[in-house]
């Protein structure tokens, strides 16, 4: 079991650019919660999704920020027109249905904002 | 919204000793507390949890407890070993259900 792929691991981008940012859950895993760490700082909720819907999306900023997580494929989290306050790790983490508050998290995407 | 506090921010023990770390939350409605251990530039890593119908558990050299009541509960580490050094995260399920919401983590230090 390769467990929950996230890539890029690292992502480089200037203010007003589009961040991509996908998620590759564990084998068998319904669900996807995406989730924002600062640096020496804890994890923040941002959105969680199931496939072809978003669930709770309480904790995504309002504007240049969304999330899918389509039948097919991995889930995105995307950010446009970044700015350098959304530099910041971006994890992903799965649960399988039955169990969605077992979650278990990728390795992370770095976003740096130059 | 839900609160979690989490404290001491950094603790340093010696090899062998035990390092407890302990965490509040706000939401009465909260009903599953994992722990987290994160390595630098790694992925959090669950090592242990429990729900609220359960007071105590425990997986080897690690224990959690909970007291519903006074709505706080802690990770106990036994026998440190250096490899046990890494940012330890506590969480609580929200209101909403899944979504968890994380304590701001401690830093573990483990010397020979």
């Amino acid at each position: 079991n390769a467990g929950v792929m996230q890539n890029p691991r690292h992502l480089v981008r200037r203010r007003g650019q589009e961040a991509r940012l996908r998620c590759s859950p564990m084998k068998g895993h319904s669900h996807v919660y995406w989730y924002r760490q600062l640096p020496e700082e804890g994890l923040k909720f941002m959105v969680y999704l199931q496939k072809e819907n978003i669930i709770d999306e309480s904790g995504m900023p309002k504007e240049r920020f969304s999330a899918e997580f389509p039948k097919e494929g991995p889930s995105i989290l995307r950010i446009q027109q970044v700015v350098r306050g959304d530099s910041a790790a971006y994890f992903c983490a799965s649960s399988p249905q039955g169990s969605e508050e077992t979650q278990y998290f990728g390795p992370g995407t770095r976003l740096l904002v130059l | 919204g839900e609160n979690v506090e989490q404290h001491p921010s950094t603790l340093s023990v010696q090899e062998g000793d035990s390092a407890v770390i302990k965490c509040t939350y706000s939401d009465s409605a909260s009903n599953y507390f994992p722990w987290y251990k994160q390595e630098l530039g790694k992925r959090p890593q669950l090592i242990i949890d429990i729900r609220s119908n359960v007071g105590e558990k425990k997986d080897q050299r690690i224990a959690v407890t909970l007291n519903k009541t006074a709505k706080h509960f802690s990770l106990h580490i036994t026998e440190t070993q250096p490899e046990d050094s890494a940012v330890y995260f506590c969480a609580a399920s929200g209101n909403s259900g899944y979504a968890l919401n994380f304590g701001k983590g401690t830093s573990l230090l483990v010397t020979p």
